[in-house]
């Protein structure tokens, strides 16, 4: 079956643009979790989606965002981007949420600011 | 709030042979669990190893084993024969039974295999 997939996989973008990344689960899965990678401050969990909202939310500013939609499917957004913001945007998929379900991790999107 | 500890940035194992990655963790919990992510080049996460907070016995998967002591707080990786493949960023992470599916992780520890 299709795994996690994470669209585009590679972006470029300018400080002060806006970015939407997009992460389309394994069929049947309906929760979603995004997370930041970067070499200084590591994994770092964004937010998690289920069944179109949101359950759980780290510890970054508001110019994080995210969505998710009926087909399961979820996108974040970053606006206003600083240079911090570079790094591997990781989703993962799992058919429910709570600690006794299973966890897919996707490719990521590597966001580069320029 | 949880926190991982990695506190091996980077190890080194003969092919066949074996290493054992260490991870440590704080929490008030007594019950959550906990897991070995490996990350290739390639990108994926891909779990290795989960362990079951309740249960005393350590979980194996074929040559990869851990070594859970929790009054420690202690939750090692053991990779018998050694293969190239094993090579990658291997990750620890802690998962709360009370907060969905947020995963809390180690800083990593970059594991190569030299033939």
């Amino acid at each position: 079956k299709a795994g996690v997939t994470q669209t585009p996989r590679y972006l470029i973008k300018t400080r002060g643009q806006q970015v939407t990344l997009s992460c389309s689960p394994i069929s049947g899965h309906r929760s979603v979790s995004w997370y930041q990678q970067t070499p200084g401050q590591g994994l770092q969990f964004l937010f998690e989606y289920f069944s179109e909202t949101q359950r759980n939310k780290g510890n970054f500013p508001g110019r994080f965002s995210g969505r998710q939609f009926s087909n399961s499917r979820s996108e974040m957004n970053v606006s206003t981007l600083e240079l911090g913001d570079s790094a591997l945007y990781l989703c993962a998929s799992s058919r429910g949420t709570g600690a006794t379900y299973g966890y897919t991790f996707g490719s990521g999107t590597r966001l580069t600011v320029v | 709030a949880q926190t991982v500890t990695q506190s091996q940035p980077e190890m080194s194992v003969q092919e066949a042979e074996t290493v054992t990655l260490s991870c440590t963790y704080d929490t008030s919990e007594s019950d959550y669990y906990l897991f070995w992510y490996k990350q290739p080049p390639s990108r994926q996460m891909i779990l290795v190893i989960r362990q079951e907070a309740y249960k005393q016995q350590n979980a194996t998967e074929n040559r990869f084993s851990v070594n859970f002591q929790k009054a420690a707080k202690s939750f090692s990786l053991k990779i018998s024969d050694s293969q190239l493949g094993d090579a990658a960023m291997y990750f620890c992470a802690y998962r709360s039974i009370n907060a969905g599916n947020m995963l809390t992780f180690g800083g990593g520890t970059r594991l190569m295999v030299k033939p």
